[in-house]
């Protein structure tokens, strides 16, 4: 079956410190990977994906086919880092995206 | 071009009645798919439309159903509602197969059931 798991609910680091929010996925294809970010009281936005290999806000995730993971990461987190943080497979180019649960990222000054 | 937008952005209902939700699409965007997001379940995939077909289908009851108009405006329908079905329904729109496929979301529907 095909699924996301985000193994941390919240995670809580100091401005500066880096981060790691993890992603692991179940997909025996080849699979489209994504972040997308929701801000306080804003909608829900594409962070980064795995195909582009661009780096979005300072953040990088690079897809590892063997551990099955696309971990989020960012050497520098800022207070504006802060938010909810959805790790997202699509399988397939048509097929519909599948999140995990969410990290909530909290960086405190 | 404008976003996503979902009408309305509130609505409270009571048990066993229905309630209709639209969404519009980003400007030239055919595709259309919906998510609940509960904080115990996060966002499920409802369904996605396409060219006013339903082209993929998520594990929701058949209370749950939509319906694409030929200017890929979007509904999604719930009847006989439940407690449970109080919910944050996202929709969001895509130019499937375009460049990208990236899918840009609306701000949602606060739905309270109660």
């Amino acid at each position: 079956a095909q699924r996301v798991t985000q193994p941390e609910k919240l995670l809580s680091v100091f401005k500066g410190a880096p981060v790691e929010l993890k992603c692991n996925y179940s997909y025996s294809g080849s699979p489209e990977l994504f972040w997308y970010v929701q801000y306080s009281r804003q909608r829900l936005q594409l962070l980064l994906r795995h195909i582009s290999r661009e780096s979005i806000k300072g953040f990088t995730a690079d897809l590892n086919k063997g551990e099955t993971s696309f971990h989020l990461k960012k050497p520098f987190a800022q207070e504006e880092d802060s938010a909810m943080y959805y790790c997202a497979l699509r399988a397939g180019s048509q097929g519909n995206l599948i999140f995990g649960k969410g990290t909530k990222l909290s960086v405190k000054p | 071009k404008a976003g996503v937008t979902q009408t309305p952005r509130y609505l409270i209902k009571t048990r066993g009645q229905q309630v209709t939700l639209s969404c519009s699409p980003i400007s030239g965007h055919r595709s259309v798919s919906w998510y609940q997001q509960t904080p115990g379940q996060g966002l499920q995939f409802l369904f996605e439309y396409f060219s006013e077909t339903q082209r993929n289908k998520g594990n929701f009851p058949g209370r749950f159903s939509g319906r694409q108009f030929s200017n890929s405006r979007s509904e999604m329908n719930v009847s006989t509602l439940e407690l449970g079905d109080s919910a944050l329904y996202l929709c969001a729109s895509r130019d499937r197969g375009g460049k990208g496929n990236e899918q840009f979301f609306g701000p949602g529907t606060r739905l309270t059931v109660l």
